[in-house]
């Protein structure tokens, strides 16, 4: 079974420019999740989603932060602009539909993540 | 303050020995815990979960304990090898919810 992809795996940028990370889930997994790691921390939480809708996305920088997930399936990460604290690791991860399985043991998947560098 | 602290932040052991890694928490309602490792470079894997009538889970040379009176978990690795140096990630889940720790970091050296 094929993994969640993500790309680009590493992106320099300077401040104020705009970058954009693309995420592909594991085929069938209804839930999908964008995280912000900075280096030495756990992985935070950007936003959610079910299928193509939004389930949380509380943590999210919508000055500067968007994503959309199209037909429920890719997703993509937008910054724009970026600032030189969004130096870190965006992890995206997909689940099965919590409805499918019981929540205790819903697992999530990660991808090897995008490496983002703001000079 | 972070729901999930982990210690100790980092370690260095010798190829072979033992080590523990422990995962308190503070989330409530609690539903399970995990601990993940993430390998330089890469997303985190899962290794065990744990739900609350759970106490220990097994994975390999991996074994994590739950207490879940006292909201603490380890991480015991049994004779390490060099490929177990990773970030060890303990993540809470409750209320839908999940928690991350900020990791353990683990080096083995031969």
């Amino acid at each position: 079974e094929a993994g969640v992809a993500q790309s680009p795996r590493y992106k320099i940028i300077e401040k104020r420019q705009s970058v954009a990370f693309w995420c592909n889930p594991i085929s069938g997994h209804a839930t999908l999740y964008w995280y912000q790691q900075i280096l030495g921390q756990g992985p935070k939480l950007l936003i959610q989603f079910q299928n193509n809708g939004v389930v949380d996305d509380s943590q999210l920088p919508k000055d500067r932060f968007s994503a959309e997930r199209l037909k429920g399936v890719d997703s993509t990460l937008k910054i724009q602009p970026a600032k030189l604290e969004d130096s870190a690791v965006y992890l995206c991860a997909s689940s099965l539909d919590p409805a499918q399985l019981p929540s205790s043991y819903n697992e999530q998947f990660f991808g090897p993540g995008t490496r983002l560098t703001v000079l | 303050k972070n729901q999930v602290e982990q210690s100790p932040q980092s370690l260095i052991i010798l190829e072979g020995k033992n080590c523990t890694l422990q995962c308190n928490y503070t989330v409530s309602p609690f539903s399970n815990l995990r601990w993940y490792k993430q390998d330089t470079g890469r997303g985190p894997v899962s290794l065990t979960i744990m739900t609350f009538s759970e106490n220990t889970k097994s994975n390999g040379r991996y074994t994590a304990t739950l207490d879940a009176d006292t909201k603490q978990s380890s991480l015991h690795i049994t004779a390490s090898q060099l490929s177990d140096s990773a970030s060890y990630i303990c993540v809470v889940s409750g209320n839908n919810r999940l928690a991350f720790g900020k990791g353990n970091q683990v080096v083995v050296i031969p």
